[in-house]
C-alpha cells in the first residue's frame, strides 16, 4: 500500500530541546516537503528536496533543519531556535518531474511545546 | 512575489445551493494551479489540477489570467462537500504556495 507516513502523530517537547519528526514514503517520488500549518495562516514551505543529498529553505526555514541522505526519507528537526514550535505539521511527496499529478500529503504531526 | 489569496475564512450555503470558493494568484509566470481538499479526520488531497481542466466530485475551476482567478464551483453543493479547501499555486521548479483556506460548510 503505497503512501506517506508521518510520526509520531502527537508530540511534546519541552522549551530548549530539539525534536524530529519523522517523514517515509515509498511512492518512489523524487521530491520531497515540509510544510508547517497554523490557524487562518494556511500551509507555509519550511524545507524542500528535490533530491537525495540536496534541500532548499523555504519561507519560515529558520529554527528548522532536514536531511535527505535515502529517497525515501526526509526527517525535519525542530531546534530550540525555533521560537514558536507548537503547530501542525505536514510532509508531502510528489514526482517531481514529468506530468505534475500534485502532492501526496501525510496525516501529519501535531507538535505541542510544554 | 507570489501569492494566493482566498478571501473567505468560512463559507456556508445550504444543500442543492451552488457554491463558489475564491481564489485569486499573484505571480509573474506561467500559472499551473491547483485545488486540495481536507475532509474532516482525512488527510489533504488533491482535488483538481487547472491543466487537466476536469470535473471532479462535480467541481470545476477555470484559469481566468485576465482576472488572475481560479475559483471552484460547484452547481449543487451536497453534505458530504462539507471540508476545508485550500486553492495552491505551482511557482518554481516544485514549490507550492498555499492560501489561507476556506471552511466550507454545506447545511443540510
Amino acid at each position: 500500500d503505497g503512501g506517506i507516513t508521518q510520526s509520531p502523530k502527537y508530540l511534546f517537547r519541552k522549551e530548549g530541546q530539539n525534536v524530529t519528526l519523522s517523514c517515509e514514503q515509498n511512492l518512489n517520488h523524487d521530491a520531497m516537503y515540509w510544510y508547517r500549518q497554523d490557524p487562518g495562516q494556511g500551509l507555509r514551505l519550511i524545507y524542500y528536496s528535490q533530491i537525495v543529498n540536496d534541500f532548499q529553505k523555504g519561507d519560515i526555514a529558520e529554527g528548522y533543519s532536514v536531511s535527505r541522505e535515502k529517497k525515501e526519507s526526509f526527517p525535519l528537526t525542530v531546534t530550540s531556535a525555533q521560537k514558536n514550535p507548537t503547530a501542525f505539521y505536514l510532509c508531502a511527496s510528489s514526482i517531481g518531474q514529468g506530468i505534475d499529478y500534485g502532492y501526496t500529503f501525510g496525516s501529519g504531526t501535531r507538535l505541542t511545546v510544554v | 512575489a507570489q501569492r494566493v489569496t482566498q478571501p473567505e475564512k468560512l463559507l456556508s450555503v445550504f444543500k442543492g445551493a451552488p457554491v463558489e470558493l475564491k481564489c485569486n494568484y499573484s505571480y509573474s509566470g506561467s500559472p499551473e494551479l491547483f485545488w486540495y481538499v481536507q475532509y474532516s479526520r482525512q488527510r489533504l488531497q488533491l482535488l483538481l489540477r487547472h491543466i487537466s481542466r476536469e470535473s471532479i466530485k462535480g467541481f470545476t475551476a477555470d484559469l481566468n489570467k485576465g482576472e488572475t482567478s481560479f475559483h471552484l464551483k460547484k452547481p449543487f453543493a451536497q453534505e458530504e462537500d462539507s471540508a476545508m479547501y485550500y486553492c495552491a499555486l505551482k511557482a518554481g521548479a516544485n514549490n507550492l504556495f498555499f492560501g489561507t483556506g476556506t471552511r466550507l460548510t454545506v447545511i443540510p
